[in-house]
């Protein structure tokens, strides 16, 4: 059975860069059926969908967040990454990392992981 | 690219029926068949629901079915349960390798 898991703190200051790492247990991120994707929470509020990766290395950014987000993948630890710089207190959210089936639907989902952003 | 629109409510007894609209436009939900429908319950992971319009993943219910009409898609739960209550998202492709959520519908059981 497929299970994602994000880390990473769960505190960042503003203006700092947030990175955090998703680990694929049960499969194997290089499937050439599937995409990678971030997505986020703020509380209490609705979803945003952040960006995709592919597991080589094609990547797909949300224009409103594209100048500040980086995706990578490293096959090796079947594990993909997500930065995001210039952190402000809009960026607060629980993160989620999921599988992507091809077409924008994704499943599973990790259990989310959640980001603070303050001084 | 603006979020699809849903509504923020609805609501329904055991056994009935509610369906959830989620409007877009010629750009996303009316020129795509990549709409998604996710279940959120409190403090929880979203779970897929319906893909591509109307596929339900593995394990879904079939109480639970998806359709689209010009730039409206809609999630109809059918002999709904207790445990239908929760949060519902909607999604779509908007073209550009870009993807576009709904503002989330709380349905609740009655």
């Amino acid at each position: 059975q497929l299970q994602l898991q994000e880390s990473g703190p769960g505190l960042v200051k503003p203006s700092e860069t947030l990175s955090l790492t998703c680990t694929v247990s049960g499969g194997s991120i290089s499937s050439s059926t599937y995409y990678w994707g971030w997505i986020r929470q703020p509380p209490g509020k609705g979803l945003e969908w952040i960006g995709n990766i592919y597991y080589r290395g094609n990547t797909y950014y949300n224009p409103s967040l594209k100048s500040r987000v980086t995706i990578s993948v490293d096959t090796s630890k079947n594990q993909f990454s997500l930065k995001l710089t210039s952190l402000t207190a809009a960026d607060t959210a629980v993160y989620y990392c999921a599988r992507d089936n091809g077409g924008y639907g994704f499943d599973p989902w990790g259990q989310g992981t959640l980001v603070t952003v303050s001084s | 690219q603006s979020a699809l629109t849903q509504p923020p409510s609805a609501s329904g007894s055991p056994g009935q029926s509610v369906t959830i609209s989620c409007t877009g436009t010629s750009r996303d939900v009316g020129n795509y068949n990549y709409v998604s429908w996710y279940q959120q319950h409190p403090g929880k992971a979203p779970k897929l629901m319906i893909f591509e319009v109307s596929k339900r993943p593995s394990g879904v219910p079939d109480r639970f079915s998806g359709s689209k009409s010009g730039n409206t898609a809609s999630l109809t739960v059918s002999g709904l349960q207790a445990e239908d209550e929760a949060d519902y998202y909607c999604s779509s492709y908007a073209g550009s390798n870009n993807l576009i959520f709904g503002g989330g519908t709380k349905v609740t059981v009655l």
